[in-house]
C-alpha cells in the first residue's frame, strides 16, 4: 500500500526567505511522486515530477523537489518565496503497477507575509 | 486548449434528489478519475476507469456511480445524495502509462447537500 505523510499542515514564511514543504512517502513499489499546488477557489496545476530519473527534480515557479530513498521523502524547496505562492500544496505519490491511483497528503497551507 | 472542464461549477440541492455532474477531457487520455476534497483529508478517489466502458472503484465509492462511455466523457452521478456528500469534487485525466503521467485535474465542482 502507499501513502504520503505531509508533516506540517500549515507553513508561515516571510516574502523573500526559503520555502521547505516536507513529504515523506512509503510504497511497495518504486514510486512516482508529484507536488500539486492548488490556490485558492482554484483547480491543481502540476509543480513537478518525480518518475526515476533525476533525483532532483525542478518545477514551475523556482520551485523543486529531491528524491531521497534511503530518507523516503520528496520535500518541496524554493530558495525565495513570493505572495503569490500563497496555496495549499499537495505532496502525492503513485505506484507503477499499472492502475496510476493517486494517493494524496493531507495538504500543506503554504501563508506569505509581506 | 487542452483542458478538462466539469459542469455544473456550483450546485445546491436536497436530499435525495438525483443530480449528474459532468466531465469532459479534449486531451484523448484513457484514464480519468473522479476525487473528493474535504478539509484536512486530501484527495480521495471515488472511481476510475482505464477506457471506455472500463470502470472501477476507488477508495470512497459508496453512494456514487459512473460511466465511460465516450472517451472524452466521464459523469458522476448521485442518485441519493446525502449531506455527507456535500464536498468538492474534482476530474482528472491521464494518459495510461503506468504512474509516470501526471494528471490534469479540471476546475472543480463544489456540492452542497441540504
Amino acid at each position: 500500500a502507499q501513502s504520503v505523510t505531509q508533516l506540517d499542515s500549515h507553513v508561515s514564511v516571510s516574502e523573500g526567505t526559503p520555502v521547505l514543504l516536507r513529504c515523506n512517502y512509503s510504497s511497495s513499489y518504486s514510486p512516482s511522486l508529484f507536488w500539486y499546488v492548488q490556490h485558492p477557489n482554484k483547480g491543481l496545476q502540476l509543480l513537478l515530477k518525480y518518475t526515476s530519473a533525476a533525483t532532483l527534480v525542478k518545477g514551475i515557479n523556482g520551485f523543486e523537489a529531491e528524491f531521497k530513498k534511503s530518507e523516503t521523502s520528496f520535500h518541496l524547496t524554493k530558495p525565495s518565496a513570493h505572495m503569490s505562492d500563497a496555496a495549499e500544496y499537495f505532496c502525492v505519490v503513485s505506484d507503477r503497477t499499472g492502475f496510476q491511483k493517486l494517493v494524496f497528503g493531507t495538504g500543506t497551507r503554504l501563508l506569505v507575509s509581506p | 486548449e487542452a483542458q478538462v472542464t466539469q459542469n455544473p461549477r456550483y450546485l445546491i440541492t436536497v436530499t435525495g434528489k438525483k443530480l449528474t455532474v459532468t466531465c469532459s477531457q479534449n486531451m484523448n487520455h484513457e484514464y480519468m478519475s473522479w476525487y473528493r476534497q474535504d478539509p484536512g483529508l486530501g484527495l480521495r478517489q471515488i472511481y476510475y476507469s482505464m477506457n471506455v466502458e472500463v470502470t472501477d472503484k476507488g477508495d470512497v465509492p459508496e453512494g456514487y456511480k459512473v460511466s465511460r462511455k465516450e472517451k472524452r466523457n466521464f459523469p458522476l452521478i448521485l442518485e441519493s445524495p446525502s449531506p455527507n456528500q456535500t464536498s468538492l469534487y474534482f476530474c482528472a485525466s491521464s494518459f495510461k502509462g503506468q504512474g509516470l503521467y501526471e494528471q490534469y485535474f479540471g476546475p472543480g465542482t463544489r456540492l452542497t447537500v441540504t
